[in-house]
């Protein structure tokens, strides 16, 4: 079966400081990745997706990036924080096809101060 | 454009009550699909349902049910003899012909013993 994780599950990180997210999938091949961030009481922001290495596409303009290095993984990066990244950070995954649900992973909860 | 709405920010109910969770979409799209999901407190996002734009079958699982009328664009979630377990924020999803899940906003359930 797949299974998808996340690390580290909370970071607290000072302004200005880098950040580095990682997410990976296990259990299956070529996998479409995505990454969302959810404020506090607020819905889900798609902010990248990923349907192979290397291919990247972004939703929102902002000073995050994302990288897909192997084909299960994939990686959010920041080069300075900003007060406005705190939030909740979900990674999921889905095939393309017929099956459309994604299967979310266990989040990372960052708070920058 | 797409858009889902989910006008119950929070419902509170008291255990065994039935509630039902409203959802209404927009698409311009004639094929779509709708989902449901439910983030407990831990975060995770869960996977509850995914009901095609073609097959408008209500469809019941468990205590679980869900209402889909393209006629009004809803796609009704209903929980019957509510437990405290059930406690949660669900979600409604929208995806048509992009890549992109749209969630709603979220309701947040109050089960209370």
């Amino acid at each position: 079966s797949q299974t998808i994780h996340q690390w580290p599950a909370t970071l607290v990180q000072p302004v200005g400081s880098p950040l580095s997210l990682e997410c990976t999938v296990e259990g299956t091949s070529n996998p479409n990745l995505y990454w969302y961030r959810q404020a506090a009481g607020r819905g889900l922001q798609l902010l990248f997706y990923s349907v192979g290495i290397g291919q990247i596409s972004s939703e929102v303009p902002q000073n995050l990036s994302a990288s897909r290095p192997q084909d299960r993984q994939f990686i959010l990066s920041s080069k300075k924080l900003l007060l406005s990244d705190s939030g909740f950070y979900l990674c999921a995954w889905n095939l393309g096809g017929l099956t459309y649900e994604q299967y979310f992973g266990p989040g990372t909860r960052l708070t920058v101060t | 454009a797409q858009k889902v709405t989910q006008a119950q920010t929070e419902i509170s109910v008291v255990e065994k009550e039935d509630v039902t969770l409203d959802c209404v979409y927009e698409t311009r799209d004639t094929t779509y699909y709708l989902f449901w999901y439910k983030q407990p407190p831990s975060g995770e996002l869960v996977f509850l349902i995914r009901r095609n734009s073609f097959d408008e079958q209500n469809e019941i699982s468990g205590r679980y049910s869900w209402n889909f009328q393209k006629s009004t664009s809803s796609f009704n979630f209903t929980i019957t003899a509510s437990q405290v377990v059930d406690s949660a924020v669900y979600f409604c999803a929208l995806k048509d012909s992009s890549y992109k899940l749209i969630f709603g906003s979220g309701t947040r359930l109050l089960v209370r013993p």
